[in-house]
């Protein structure tokens, strides 16, 4: 079975660009949660959605959103970057959500200039 | 506020045991997960406390005291693919994980 696949692998943009990053979970898993993680840091979360709907939140600013389709695919939008959105953005799956196992992609590194 | 606290780093050799501690601060604690993260990888789970005491897989172990709020990962027999960084994570009720900010194990020959 493949695991959580996100893409792409790695991205550059400059300040005030906006990205769209994509994240498919592992099949039969129905939620998708989103983390930003920052070199030398633990990954800090920014969004959790379940069944399509957001569960829950972290404290990222409104630059940043997420919707989550039919087939529970996910994807992160960010809008007016700025040098510090660069980070390695993670994306992890899960059966239900809540549960304390989490399955994780490899990443999208971005890398704003 | 919630938090999570462990060593940024720890140096062991080969086939040597190896504790890594985690102290943590979350309002609606639920219990306590490991994950492993080696340089630009994933994070990898490892194991998970959701009551007192120590659950045991392989060369890894985990132990929690609610009581401390403390717990712990333990690894024996380290070997040289041990190098990586190892968070400790709180689950939360909204999915949400709380992690720490990681402890990078070098393993030595």
């Amino acid at each position: 079975d493949a695991g959580v696949t996100q893409s792409p692998t790695h991205l550059i943009k400059t300040r005030g660009q906006h990205v769209t990053l994509r994240c498919s979970p592992i099949s039969g898993h129905k939620s998708v949660s989103w983390y930003q993680q920052v070199l030398g840091q633990g990954p800090q979360f920014i969004f959790q959605y379940y069944e399509k709907e957001e569960r829950g939140r972290g404290n990222f600013p409104d630059r940043f959103s997420a919707r989550q389709f039919p087939n529970y695919s996910s994807e992160l939008n960010v809008n007016a970057l700025l040098l510090g959105d660069s980070a390695l953005y993670l994306c992890a799956s899960g059966i239900m959500g809540g549960e304390e196992t989490q399955y994780f992609g490899p990443g999208t590194r971005l890398l704003v200039l | 506020g919630q938090s999570l606290e462990q060593p940024s780093e720890v140096t062991a050799v080969e086939g040597a045991i190896v504790q890594i501690n985690c102290t943590y601060q979350t309002s609606g604690f639920y219990g306590l997960s490991w994950y492993q993260q080696h340089d630009g990888g994933a994070p990898t789970f490892l194991s998970y406390n959701a009551l007192d005491g120590l659950e045991e897989t392989g060369r890894f172990s985990s132990f929690l005291s609610r009581s401390d709020s403390y717990g712990y990962l333990l690894l024996q027999e380290l070997q040289m693919k041990d190098s990586a960084s190892y968070f400790c994570a709180a689950p939360s009720n909204t999915g949400k994980l709380i992690f720490g900010q990681g402890t990078t194990l070098q393993v030595k020959p």
